[in-house]
């Protein structure tokens, strides 16, 4: 298995825009998250989805921000509109069953400029 | 208010030593936590998962200890090599409908040869 892949790997916009990440979460795994990493914060969980399903999303900052998990094969996070304190890696994880390790991928990195 | 603590932001250890990094917890109770190591630039990849009802578990060079009475878990890697240089991460899991993972700020390890 490639492991999780996240797209793109690196995204620069201005503020306003739209941003859409991508994720593909390893076969198999019944579990997607959704991390935000900054310096300042460290690494925040934003929502995370069991068998396609949003369970928990109450670190998602504010209604800027969405995520959609319409197959068992793809998640995307968007935020709309974008500003500079969004700037961040951006981190997509799966797993068999919620307490086990996670898979992480290798991020996306966001600059909102 | 939940908290995680990891006892530095940074530590420097000698080569050959062991490397004792400290994870505290206060208003939690994990059933599960799992310490990470994170290279620059990439996404944390998982080392180890002791449960509650566990005080230590072994992988190789790598030991885990969880005491719930402390509220802490120490992670220890004996023999320490360069290689081992990375940040780590403790994370704590509630248990099963709760798989929200909680990630500490971090320690970032330097082996110095």
């Amino acid at each position: 298995d490639a492991g999780v892949i996240q797209s793109p790997r690196h995204e620069v916009t201005e503020m306003g825009q739209e941003v859409t990440l991508r994720c593909k979460p390893i076969s198999g795994h019944d579990y997607l998250f959704w991390y935000r990493q900054t310096m300042m914060r460290g690494l925040e969980l934003l929502i995370y989805f069991n068998n396609n399903v949003p369970i928990d999303d109450s670190g998602m900052p504010e209604d800027r921000f969405s995520a959609k998990m319409p197959n068992a094969s793809f998640s995307t996070l968007k935020i709309q509109p974008s500003e500079p304190r969004d700037s961040a890696v951006y981190f997509c994880a799966s797993s068999f069953l919620g307490y086990n390790e996670q898979f992480f991928g290798p991020g996306t990195r966001l600059t909102v400029l | 208010s939940q908290k995680i603590e990891q006892n530095s932001e940074a530590l420097n250890i000698q080569e050959g030593k062991t490397a004792t990094l400290t994870c505290n917890y206060t208003n939690y109770s994990p059933a599960y936590l799992q310490w990470y190591r994170q290279d620059p630039g990439r996404g944390p990849v998982f080392l180890l998962l002791i449960r509650e009802n566990e005080k230590e578990k072994r992988k190789e060079r790598l030991k885990v200890t969880f005491d719930t009475t402390l509220k802490q878990s120490l992670f220890h890697i004996t023999a320490s090599q360069p290689a081992d240089s990375a940040t780590y991460l403790c994370a704590l899991v509630a248990g099963f409908g709760n798989e929200k993972l909680t990630f500490g700020t971090g320690t970032r390890l330097t082996i110095i040869p």
